[in-house]
């Protein structure tokens, strides 16, 4: 079936640095990729998305961009701050109803 | 605040037993999800409805079932509670798009 692979699990980065997590999917049909933040025991939260027709998009601090070629997509944070620590979920659209298939989530930690 | 809202915040409820957890969208939005979170793991994806139909099914267990009513709020029922079954629920929203906001979610407890 189709899928979306997320990779790290994991990431640790030292406060103001950067961190880029990478989510690749299977479903060439795929036309719009979410990315949310989830803090601990809160909802998820759209935070910056993309649609196929473009390769990049920016919104202050965060980036994501898109390669549809190698089907494969990423979030960039710069200047990490404390409040970034959270969960990455990334997703990917499927079929004709609106349904999201998601990525297994990214732990990130900022490091003082 | 997504304008997604969901109750009870927290069910403890006792194995065997049978709840139901409640959705209302946002104003506008046709489109119902509902997912399952366990400690520290994804988003499962259960079940969506949009305008009262059941659209498509994820891993969603022959205990658990869902409805959308007239009015757009959707209910989840979980009956024959297991253990395993303590988790977040969250509902989410869309307006006939793939953006989905999500509810505060409902923590249940199965003890």
């Amino acid at each position: 079936g189709e899928n979306v692979e997320q990779h790290p699990s994991t990431l640790s980065v030292q406060e103001g640095d950067s961190a880029v997590i990478k989510c690749t999917y299977s479903d060439s049909a795929s036309n719009y990729f979410p990315w949310y933040k989830q803090e601990l025991g809160k909802r998820p939260q759209l935070i910056i998305d993309i649609r196929s027709n473009v390769g990049e998009k920016k919104d202050q601090r965060i980036a994501v961009t898109l390669n549809k070629t190698a089907k494969h997509f990423s979030l960039h944070i710069t200047e990490t701050q404390p409040e970034d620590s959270a969960v990455y979920f990334c997703a990917a659209s499927i079929g004709s109803n609106y349904q999201l298939i998601w990525g297994a989530g990214t732990k990130l930690i900022i490091k003082p | 605040d997504s304008g997604v809202t969901q109750t009870p915040k927290h069910l403890i409820t006792a194995t065997g037993q049978r709840v139901t957890l409640r959705c209302s969208p946002r104003s506008g939005d046709l489109s119902v999800y509902w997912y399952q979170q366990s400690l520290d793991q994804g988003l499962q994806f259960l079940i969506q409805y949009y305008n009262g139909e059941e659209r498509a099914k994820g891993n969603i267990l022959e205990r658990f079932s869902a409805q959308q009513f007239p009015d757009l709020h959707s209910e989840l029922n979980l009956s024959s509670l297991e253990l395993g079954d303590s988790a977040l629920y969250f509902c989410a929203s869309s307006r006939g798009s793939e953006e989905q906001y999500f509810g505060p979610g409902t923590r249940l407890t199965v003890t």
